[in-house]
């Protein structure tokens, strides 16, 4: 069974810092890998998508990367801002039959302080 | 497009009562899920609808939970009898494809006491 698993659960900087969001899952078979945003009482926005053959994606500020066959997933923040302020939630989905499956992980809570 | 339409909003309900939540998808989506979000589990994959038909409900916790789609327009979870430990933020999401983005509506936070 997939798991994944985001550290830190949690993370607190000054604006303006340049900072890494890692997310680890168990088996390596997946289809794509995504990184959402999710905001206080709202849902969840993909930020991100990368393809299983694919090694990282940029949008804007943010990059992540892929690196299947040691099951690990960064997001790269930079120059962060109050505004980025959130929780970002990591999740893969299944290659196979079941490959309209997102398995999340349990998020990290950013505050980026003015 | 106004993105995933969910409501109510916000529910509670005592303990015993049905619970009938909605989701209204983007127009146009042909793969419809319903997700469950609580602290302990993370959000989890409950019901995932193909053109209106259900593909896979092994998400579905009991058979209290019951999950319909009439039409491309209209989806339903049902919660009969309610119980405390259903008390999470479901939310809604629907895609293109099975394997495109899925675009999520913004929850129903539901208590039950």
């Amino acid at each position: 069974k997939q798991e994944v698993t985001q550290i830190p659960a949690a993370l607190s900087v000054p604006e303006g810092e340049n900072l890494v969001l890692n997310c680890s899952f168990t088996d390596s078979a997946i289809y794509n890998l995504q990184w959402f945003r999710q905001d206080p009482g709202k849902g969840l926005t993909s930020l991100l998508l990368i393809q299983s053959s694919q090694r990282e994606q940029t949008s804007g500020r943010l990059n992540a990367s892929l690196d299947k066959s040691s099951g690990r997933s960064t997001l790269y923040i930079a120059a962060s801002q109050p505004g980025d302020s959130a929780t970002y939630l990591c999740a893969v989905t299944e290659s196979g039959g079941s490959n309209y499956k997102l398995t999340f992980g349990k998020g990290t809570l950013l505050t980026v302080n003015p | 497009d106004a993105g995933v339409i969910q409501s109510p909003r916000h529910e509670v309900t005592e303990m015993g009562q049905e619970v009938t939540l909605r989701c209204k998808p983007i127009s146009g989506h042909n793969s419809l899920f319903w997700y469950r979000q609580t602290m302990m589990r993370g959000l989890e994959l409950l019901i995932y609808f193909n053109n209106n038909v259900p593909i896979d409900d092994s998400g579905m916790p009991e058979d209290r939970f019951s999950a319909k789609m009439p039409n491309a327009s209209f989806s339903t979870l049902k919660i009969q009898p309610s119980e405390p430990r259903d008390s999470a933020v479901y939310f809604c999401a629907s895609s293109f494809r099975r394997l495109e983005t899925q675009y999520f509506g913004p929850g129903t936070r539901l208590l039950v006491l």
